[in-house]
């Protein structure tokens, strides 16, 4: 299966509650990213894992973890759900740490209400 | 202040103009510099990047870096209806960070025929 697939597409959440999103990464990448994007924002980096361990975090709390599989496949769980925390959720896989060109799913919609 | 800045337009030009965006940023540490196209509901496709100073041209695009200025900067000339996205500024310091970008805000183009 080619290119990075994140599910589910959309999601509605009650402020409070826990959520995981998924995200598949393109075959034989082994490097996966996670960003969150507000609506009319940038993406913001949360955190990065390569080869199943977390390779740097952003200004994030740490309700926002992460684990990544043995078959580089990766989750995103958020706790505590604020409003804030409403946005695009984008994953981006790579085949190395350094390598260029990361491949950004659709992303998943969350919504907080 | 945000590290990236850049004009979320949105920018309206008729088709067949050159379209003009810039980013400014405020760490000199930055060597590596992006631009993404995002289309509505898609996650970031990676256009060009530039390492340090300098101009690069792939077909009708042209990105310029200024590093002592600070300014970045994609020209996309003979525009299209088809290149009607929002349009990501990214940066970089080290090719290790590739996946742990910092995004400006992104400015919206809309090209009318």
């Amino acid at each position: 299966e080619t290119g990075v697939t994140q599910s589910p597409t959309h999601l509605i959440k009650t402020r409070g509650q826990q959520v995981t999103l998924r995200c598949s990464s393109q075959s034989g990448h082994n490097t996966v990213s996670w960003y969150q994007q507000a609506l009319g924002q940038g993406p913001q980096f949360i955190f990065q894992y390569y080869r199943e361990e977390e390779n740097g975090r952003g200004n994030f709390p740490p309700r926002f973890s992460g684990l990544q599989f043995p078959n580089y496949s990766s989750e995103l769980n958020v706790n505590a759900l604020e409003l804030d925390d409403s946005a695009l959720y984008l994953c981006a896989s790579s085949l190395a740490q350094g390598a260029q060109g990361y491949t950004f799913g659709s992303g998943t919609r969350l919504t907080v209400v | 202040q945000k590290e990236v800045e850049q004009d979320p337009g949105p920018l309206s030009v008729p088709e067949g103009a050159i379209v003009s965006l810039n980013c400014t940023y405020s760490n000199s540490a930055f060597q590596y510099f992006m631009w993404y196209r995002q289309y509505s509901r898609k996650g970031p496709e990676l256009l060009m990047y530039t390492y340090s100073s300098g101009n690069k041209e792939d077909g009708r695009f042209t990105a310029q870096v200024d590093k002592s200025s600070k300014y970045i900067s994609l020209f996309i000339r003979d525009s299209q209806p088809s290149d009607s996205a929002t349009y990501l500024c990214a940066m970089s310091r080290t090719t290790d960070s590739w996946g742990k970008l910092q995004f400006g805000a992104g400015t919206q183009v809309v090209v009318t025929p």
